[in-house]
């Protein structure tokens, strides 16, 4: 099973732009790499999916390489209400369960 | 709309008690998957249900079983409880089954399940 990894914190001051690489060396062609926002004690939120180069959404933008063995989210000017644990996925369409590691906890300070 | 919604919010059991727990997915919604969450790590795959039958299971031991009903609705169902099953229990909605799209899983807000 492909595998992620990603820091297991960060910290951030308010306005500022965070950016969280997730590491996916073993990721394969029919792999997607999806990001997922979760607050205590509440389900996880889709954030963002990509397969390859830049995808961009009203919340956050994901850059992947041409290589595809690592992604980087991107969030612009931050505020307090975006500390949380993000979740970098790697799905396709022959494996549906979704698959979680530990997370980034990030903690936005102001 | 409604998203994904999930009863009880809280509940609190004993160990060898038997507790079900029910998702109602987003209106027109097909799949539920449910997950579990122990503090401090990232949820783990139980079930996945699609139109009543099971799709995927996690590796969970037999105590631990789901269906699925013909509203789409869910239960999962745990029987001979243990102190490890104290959790936050997650369910989760997509659109379809599809083996050609990645259909966004919309969780719900959880069961906190505490067994004393």
């Amino acid at each position: 099973l492909a595998k992620t990894t990603q820091p297991i914190s960060m910290d951030s001051y308010e306005g500022q732009e965070v950016n969280i690489t997730c590491s996916h060396n073993n990721i394969a062609t029919n792999d997607y790499i999806t990001w997922y926002q979760q607050f205590p004690s509440q389900g996880p939120r889709f954030i963002i999916q990509g397969y390859k180069t830049k995808v961009k959404n009203e919340v956050a933008s994901l850059f992947i390489p041409a290589d595809r063995k690592s992604s980087t989210l991107s969030l612009p000017r931050v505020s307090l209400s975006d500390t949380a644990v993000y979740y970098c996925l790697l799905t396709d369409t022959g494996r549906r369960a979704l698959t979680f590691g530990s997370g980034t906890r990030l903690q936005v300070q102001p | 709309d409604a998203g994904v919604t999930q009863s009880p919010t809280h509940l609190i059991k004993t160990r060898g008690q038997h507790v079900t727990l029910r998702c109602s997915p987003i209106s027109g919604h097909k799949s539920v998957s449910w997950y579990q969450q122990v503090l401090g790590q990232g949820p783990q795959f139980i079930f996945q249900y699609y139109e009543k039958e099971e799709r995927g299971r996690g590796n969970f031991p037999d105590r631990f079983s789901a269906r699925q009903f013909p509203n789409y609705s869910s239960e999962l169902n745990v029987n001979a409880l243990l102190l490890g099953d104290s959790a936050l229990y997650l369910c989760a909605s997509s659109l379809t089954y599809s083996p050609t799209t990645t259909d966004t899983q919309y969780f719900g807000p959880g069961t906190r399940l505490t067994v004393l």
